[in-house]
């Protein structure tokens, strides 16, 4: 079974400019979940959908940060502007809606970030 | 207050100890306690998992939960150096993978020493 993949792994951009990030969930996986990871702190999550819709995006930055998931299967995080604090790896993960196996959510590897 | 504390480390090991891991939390509520491992530029993955208070073995990982605490361990027996990583605990409230949000502690970085 293929994992979350990611992409891409790593980016560098300056301050202010714009960056977007691509998930693709295992397939059948109806909740996606953006996470960020600040370099030694756990994942925070930035926003969760459910098929379509947003099931919490209580810690999205708004005024920077967006993300969609058309079609229930992809996702796409932008980040417009980049200020320094965004440095940090953004993890996508994915879970079956309601799974058998102990609530297994399962991680990409991450887009590592870094604004100069 | 963090609602999740966790001691960053680094913790070293020799091969072959005992290795005890842990967690405190403040919300009485959460529910549903979990471990996961980090391998360096790699993303979490499920260790262990467990709904309320009690014990759970899987193999040289044994998970605890303390409700009355509100404290969590992961014990590693016969640590191995391919054990070397960061464990993260975390917690919901709910059921995760519906609509609970994970809180994640801040990782302890692990190494086995051969």
């Amino acid at each position: 079974e293929a994992g979350v993949a990611q992409s891409p792994r790593y980016k560098i951009i300056e301050k202010r400019q714009s960056v977007a990030f691509w998930c693709n969930p295992i397939s059948g996986h109806a909740t996606l979940y953006w996470y960020q990871q600040i370099l030694g702190q756990g994942p925070k999550l930035l926003i969760q959908f459910q098929n379509n819709g947003v099931v919490d995006d209580s810690q999205l930055p708004k005024d920077r940060f967006s993300a969609e998931r058309l079609k229930g299967v992809d996702s796409t995080l932008k980040i417009q502007p980049a200020k320094l604090e965004d440095s940090a790896v953004y993890l996508c993960a994915s879970s079956l809606e309601r799974s058998s196996s102990g609530n297994t959510i399962y991680f990409g590897e991450g887009s590592w970030l870094t604004v100069v | 207050q963090k609602e999740v504390e966790q001691d960053p480390g680094p913790l070293s090991v020799p091969e072959g100890a005992i290795v005890s891991l842990n967690c405190t939390y403040s919300n009485s509520a959460f529910q549903y306690f979990m471990w996961y491992r980090q391998y360096s530029r790699k993303g979490p993955e499920l260790l262990m998992y467990t709904y309320s208070s009690g014990n759970k073995e899987d193999g040289r990982f044994t998970a605890q939960v303390d409700k009355s605490s509100k404290y969590i361990s992961l014990f590693i027996r016969d640590s191995q150096p391919s054990d070397s990583a960061t464990y993260l605990c975390a917690m919901s409230l709910t059921f995760p993978s519906n609509t609970g949000k994970l809180i994640f502690g801040q990782g302890t970085t692990l190494q086995v020493k051969p």
